[in-house]
């Protein structure tokens, strides 16, 4: 089935400093990705639409300067946290879709295993 | 705007029985699509179960199965002889144009 890669898995970074998370699609062709973000026992919410080969779409309330995504590859998106706060330390998820899963797949994500950020 | 409401933070089964996952849910699309995912300790989201608006028939996975209520706008998720690895945070979700809306999740505990 369809795989997500995302790497680091944990990463920890003094505050001040850029963080970068890769999201690659490992067996298929990904035109669409989406980062969400989740507070520990919270829910996931989601931060912005990456496409490849044009601009994210940012969601209400996300900083694009602070979030900075690229898509500029069918399997790969990363998303850079520049200069990283505190508040920023969060475990952040991408997923992916997979174009060619036609009308069966419709709407159907695969998500990565996700990336803890912690912002000393 | 498009909610999704999880009224359970914690349920709990006893292992081998039926638990019952409450999902509500407010859209404007006519179009969408209702998923429930499972979180487990290992944080990877898995796709349990999923249902297109437009299909009356619920949609049903081995043990998992949903009850859609689409004028209620009510998505349960039934999980029947409750297994040990059953234990995760589940969560619901709205989608349309594959971007979904979360609900705050329900965690699940499994005694043996």
């Amino acid at each position: 089935g369809a795989v997500v890669s995302q790497h680091p898995s944990r990463v920890i970074c003094k505050s001040g400093t850029s963080v970068k998370i890769e999201c690659r699609s490992l067996d298929f062709q990904a035109t669409t990705m989406f980062w969400y973000r989740q507070f520990p026992k919270k829910s996931l919410m989601l931060m912005a639409t990456s496409n490849e080969g044009s601009k994210a779409t940012y969601e209400q309330g996300v900083e694009k300067d602070k979030f900075l995504i690229n898509h500029a590859s069918l399997t790969l998106s990363t998303l850079t946290v520049t200069s990283a706060h505190p508040e920023d330390s969060s475990f952040y998820i991408c997923s992916a879709r997979d174009v060619g899963q036609g009308a069966y797949g419709a709407n159907v994500l695969t998500f990565g295993a996700g990336s803890r950020l912690t912002v000393l | 705007a498009q909610t999704v409401t999880q009224s359970q933070p914690e349920m709990s089964v006893q292992e081998a029985e039926t638990v019952t996952l409450s999902c509500t849910y407010d859209t404007s699309e006519s179009d969408y699509y209702l998923f429930w995912y499972k979180q487990p300790p290992s944080r990877q989201m898995i796709l349990v179960i999923r249902q297109e608006a437009y299909k009356q028939q619920n949609a049903t996975e081995n043990r998992f199965s949903v009850n859609f209520q689409k004028a209620a706008k009510s998505f349960s998720l039934k999980i029947s002889d409750s297994q040990l690895g059953d234990a995760a945070m589940y969560f619901c979700a709205l989608g349309g144009n594959y971007k979904l809306t979360f609900g705050k999740g329900t965690l699940l505990t499994v005694n043996p």
